[in-house]
Formats: C-alpha cells, structure tokens, sequence
C-alpha cells in the first residue's frame, strides 16, 4: 500500500505571497492532520480533517487554512506569507477512528524569502 | 494542557551498544497513549513504537522497547543492538483519548532526542 505523498517536496516563496500545499493520505485512511516544524517551534499542531469537515485546530493565524476533499486528499493553504512560515510541513493520516495511529508523509519544506 | 519533555538534546553510541532515551509528560487525563516516532535526515517521521496508557505491559517491536511507568508519567526508549540505521531524531509523542468515535486527536510532541550511531 503507497504511503501518505505530499506535494510539491520544496517550495521557494516571498513574502507576501500564498502558498497551497497538497497531501494524498494512505489509501483507506479518511483523516488527514498538519503539523509545522520550525527548529525553534519544534512541531506544532495546525488542523485536522475528517469527511470534509475541519474536526481539530491548533493556535495558529487565520491565515492558515485548510480543505479535505471526498477522496480524503487534504490542502493546506497559507497567504500573505511571512519569513516566520519558513517550516518544513507535515501531513499524515490515520484511518479517523479512534486512537488509530497516524502515519506521515515525507513533508514539503517551504521557504520563504 | 499537555506537555512533553525529552531531556536530552542530543546522544551518541557505539554501533551494536544499548541506549535509552528519556521522555517524561504531564497530563491530568487517564486515558492516552504515547509513541516514539524517528526523523532520520531524509526528515520522513517514522512511526517506532506505540503504548495504550491502560495496558501495564510494555510494548516491543523487534530491538525497540519501552518502560513505561504511568504514575512517574515516564516514557522511555531502549534501543538494544544498536544500527548505523538507527541514526536519527527521535520524538516523544502523547496524544489523549479522543471521545468522539471519528477523526484523529492531536499529537503532542516533545522537542526531540538526536541520535548518534557511530561505527
């Protein structure tokens, strides 16, 4: 079974700007969560995504954003970006039931400039 | 709210040697469960091991186990024979039970234990 793939793998952006990022979960798995890692934040919860509906946020900005589409394909997406989203994020997926474990994807590294 | 703590930055062992990686946490609920996931450099997050907070026994996978001790609120790794494989950032991670019966509940994860496996 393909793992959870997560696209594009590194992004360059200016300040500013917005960005989309997508992630593909594990076929079979209807829960896709983000998290963001920063060398000084570590890792941080940003939402998470079951049947479409946003279930779960973490303390960030309203300009993080996110969707879930009816085949469990999640985005997230951050405008106006600033030097501080330069982080390397993390999508994974679980099958949504309870206390299932939840199995990540490789990242996209976002960088902006 | 809950909070994770791994208290060493960084280790350093001998190929084929034992180590153990510490990890403490603080929660008021009774019901959880904790992992232990890797970030070797390729920055993948890999899922090592896995403990339901209600069962007493520890879990084990293969050279991988852990001490858990519920009342100390304690979560140890022990790496036993230990791989040029095994080098990697290693993340303690808690996350409560969820009531509701869909959708996942958050990770909580401490600041990570970077692990170095010489030959």
């Amino acid at each position: 079974k393909a793992g959870v793939t997560q696209t594009p793998r590194y992004l360059i952006k200016t300040r500013g700007q917005q960005v989309t990022l997508s992630c593909s979960p594990i076929s079979g798995h209807r829960s896709v969560s983000w998290y963001q890692q920063t060398p000084g934040q570590g890792l941080q919860f940003l939402f998470e995504y079951f049947s479409e509906t946003q279930r779960n946020k973490g303390n960030f900005p309203g300009r993080f954003s996110g969707r879930q589409f009816s085949n469990s394909r999640s985005e997230m997406n951050v405008s106006t970006l600033e030097l501080g989203d330069s982080a390397l994020y993390l999508c994974a997926s679980s099958l949504g039931l309870r206390q299932e474990t939840q199995y990540f994807g490789p990242g996209t590294r976002l960088l902006v400039l | 709210a809950q909070t994770v703590t791994q208290s060493q930055p960084e280790m350093s062992v001998q190929e084929a040697e034992t180590v153990t990686l510490s990890c403490t946490y603080d929660t008021s609920e009774s019901n959880y469960y904790l992992f232990w996931y890797k970030q070797p450099p390729s920055r993948q997050m890999i899922l090592v091991i896995r403990q339901e907070a209600y069962k007493q026994q520890n879990a084990t996978e293969n050279r991988f186990s852990v001490n858990f001790q519920k009342a100390a609120k304690s979560f140890s790794l022990k790496i036993s024979d230990s791989q040029l494989g095994d080098t990697a950032m290693y993340f303690c991670a808690f996350m409560k039970s969820r009531e509701e019966s869909q959708g996942a509940q958050k990770l909580v994860f401490g600041q990570g234990t970077r692990l170095t496996i010489n030959p």
